[in-house]
């Protein structure tokens, strides 16, 4: 199966900064099919991007993301106070379907 | 729009039958190409799918789970269900139903708010 590895475990910032989430696949991922979540506590995840770099349904435009093969970037442009929360990326290239670790956003 | 609400027992003993039902209101649950599916949430592994079922009927399950899952449609009630048999306590998870985008292989637009389920003697 495909392992996906998210960096860093935690990420520090502060409202208005800019932020850069990274998932590492173990192999290439087909199509590019990598999608991200958000998470907040007691909410099941959010879909924020399929296919790399699709914006879901209402998601502001201050998230995107980017990336192809085995390297995937989430980047927020300027963060806001709710976008502080736990980011999933996750491959539906190849089955099993695989979720990396998780990375949480935290403020500084 | 799509709301999913997941139910079912908190506590389940091991060795016994894990079962969930997830209620699917803004959608009917046997509309066209729809798919529906569960995936569970750890501290320690973190996101698992689990399984995902075409409005047919037809279901696709992770390997590792293969033996011990099933899924079904209740037409009549707009649900559909998970049961995992032989429980231990790595089963102990917090349960989301969703519904998975895609054709063969998915990503997923709509979770529910998840359900805990521990497995405990």
């Amino acid at each position: 199966e495909i392992v996906l590895t998210q960096s860093p475990g935690i990420l520090s910032l502060s409202p208005g900064e800019r932020a850069t989430l990274s998932c590492r696949a173990s192999q290439s991922i087909s199509y590019n099919y990598l999608a991200w979540y958000q998470q907040k506590p007691g909410q099941g995840p959010r879909l924020l991007i399929y296919d790399a770099s699709s914006r879901a349904t209402d998601i502001p435009d201050r998230f995107s993301g980017s990336g192809s093969g085995t390297d995937f970037t989430l980047t927020i442009s300027r963060l806001e106070p709710e976008d502080f929360a736990v980011y999933h990326c996750q491959q539906y290239g190849r089955t099993p379907i695989t979720f990396g670790q998780g990375t949480r956003l935290e403020t500084k | 729009q799509l709301q999913l609400q997941e139910s079912g027992p908190g506590l389940v003993k091991p060795s016994e039958t894990l079962s969930l039902t997830c209620t699917v209101s803004g959608a009917s649950i046997r509309s066209g190409s729809v798919y529906w599916g569960w995936i569970r949430q750890t501290p320690g592994k973190g996101l698992e799918w689990i399984a995902t079922m075409y409005y047919t009927g037809t279901t696709y399950i992770n390997p590792s789970l293969q033996s011990r899952v099933t899924m079904s449609l209740d037409t009549s009630k707009n649900q559909f269900s998970l049961n995992v048999n032989s429980v231990t306590a790595a089963d102990t998870a917090v349960y989301y139903c969703v519904r998975p985008r895609g054709v063969t292989t998915w990503y997923f637009d709509s979770w529910g708010r998840g359900a805990l389920v521990t497995v405990s003697s």
